[in-house]
């Protein structure tokens, strides 16, 4: 089965540069979609078709793709960044959903 | 828009139960819906999704023969029967508009266990 791959974890101090990435065969033919999980909370998506952020969602909020991986950027990391962060795409036929395992950033 | 899963709750191994997922703020029937699950303290895992007319059905391996997606446009619905349930079933599960997941529901905590 098609899997996502992302590192467990990622910590920077806060006003540095986060960079999360997640790797996947199917990336260069598929669309990825990034969400921010917060405790007890439902997930939130920051970043859809690779680079568009969803109006609400701050600038410091980017996306980028290269080959078989995508990357989340956080801009001047804030404490409230603190989240676990999780990638979504398709398999190659666009038939199954998947997600990578998750981020989860620490803001030291 | 809004998503307002129900139907969760304690269930012994080998039961089963439905869970519903009312939409609305959206045009339902114009968008492919999808379950996803998360076990506690685990990651987000896409079960199933539907069409926006019903006509296909996707979903992941571990519950293939086991859990059944549908909808009623007519009510703005999303359902998941879920049967002959396990242990590793338990967890939360939200409804959310499928292929961006852009909205989500709050979830529904299903429990496994005798």
């Amino acid at each position: 089965s098609y899997e996502l791959t992302q590192p467990p974890s990622v910590s920077v101090s806060p006003g540095q540069t986060a960079r999360i990435t997640c790797s996947g065969d199917a990336l260069p033919k598929q669309y990825a979609y990034w969400y921010q999980q917060k405790p007890g909370q439902a997930p939130v998506l920051v970043i859809y078709k690779d680079s568009e952020r969803p109006s609400g969602i701050p600038e410091r909020f980017s996306g980028s793709s290269s080959g078989t991986t995508v990357t989340l950027t956080i801009s001047g990391v804030q404490a409230e960044d603190e989240a676990d962060y999780y990638c979504q795409s398709a398999d190659s036929s666009a038939t199954y959903r998947v997600f990578g395992g998750g981020t989860k950033l620490t803001v030291v | 828009v809004q998503l307002v899963e129900s139907g969760g709750g304690l269930v012994q191994p080998g039961g089963s139960l439905r869970l519903s997922c009312e939409a609305s703020g959206f045009t339902f029937s114009s968008y492919w819906m999808s379950w996803v699950r998360q076990a506690p303290g685990k990651g987000l895992e896409w079960v199933a999704n539907i069409k926006e007319d019903g006509s296909e059905k996707y979903c992941v391996d571990s519950v293939k023969g086991r859990f059944t997606i549908s909808r009623d446009n007519a009510k703005n619905s999303l359902y998941l029967q879920m049967n002959t349930l396990r242990a590793e079933d338990t967890a939360v599960y939200y409804c959310a508009r499928d292929m961006a997941f852009d909205y989500w529901g709050q979830g529904t905590l299903v429990t496994v266990s005798s």
